[in-house]
């Protein structure tokens, strides 16, 4: 039940194209969501996060889908470039602590 | 501002050893916490701690324990290594109360022979 489960585990995608990375949680408890960004050799750095009052939060060209009945959310990357290419992890928390239970990633290559 | 600085970034240890990583968060930062980077397994959390007590603690054996002292700085210690315990050791500080951002640093690269 602490589980978040992450698709797809890799991604290939044309320069222009929307990436679409999909997370499902079963913990009802959960109520922050953030999705964090990895480069090669970096820790990972926060993209952008919702709350699950919000259906959606965009930020630039990344936009967070948050559907609570069906208990999933999904990171949607508008216009990918070549510099997007990085790993991707979704993550819930549990409120009041910085426990965070974290999707396995996704590995995103933008082709050029 | 510096960010989280961890050492060592590499290190190669044999089975039945132990180590010791070291973190030293973004100044001002009260909250340290660890997690193990694997292939395939993603990020998973060992331990949080806030003013030298630890709040929470991941689902590993008591072979992975940590400490936080009153400037912020943490350490964790893995003893009896053993092969699956090779991972990306990274460690992650919060500015305030959670849930917030974790600013991750580059991690420390463990190898168990």
């Amino acid at each position: 039940q602490q589980q978040v489960k992450q698709s797809p585990q890799s991604l290939i995608v044309q320069k222009g194209g929307i990436s679409i990375i999909n997370c499902a949680y079963e913990n009802t408890a959960f109520d922050y969501f953030p999705w964090y960004q990895q480069f090669p050799g970096k820790g990972p750095a926060l993209l952008i996060a919702i709350r699950p009052d919000v259906s959606e939060k965009k930020e630039g060209r990344f936009t967070i889908s948050f559907n609570k009945s069906a208990k999933q959310f999904s990171l949607h990357i508008m216009d990918s470039q070549p510099g997007d290419s990085a790993t991707y992890f979704c993550a819930a928390n549990l409120g009041g602590t910085y426990k965070y239970i974290f999707g396995t990633g996704t590995r995103l290559k933008v082709l050029a | 501002k510096a960010g989280v600085t961890q050492t060592p970034r590499y290190l190669i240890k044999t089975r039945g050893q132990q180590v010791t990583l070291s973190c030293s968060p973004i100044s001002g930062h009260r909250s340290v916490s660890w997690y193990q980077q694997t292939p395939g397994q993603g990020l998973q959390f060992l331990f949080e701690y806030f003013s030298e007590t630890q709040r929470n603690k991941g689902n590993f054996p008591g072979r992975f324990s940590g400490r936080q002292f009153s400037n912020s700085r943490s350490e964790m210690n893995v003893s009896t290594l053993e092969l699956g315990d090779s991972a990306l050791y990274l460690c992650a500080s919060s500015p305030r109360t959670p849930p917030g951002e974790l600013f991750f640093g580059e991690g420390s690269r463990l190898t168990v022979l």
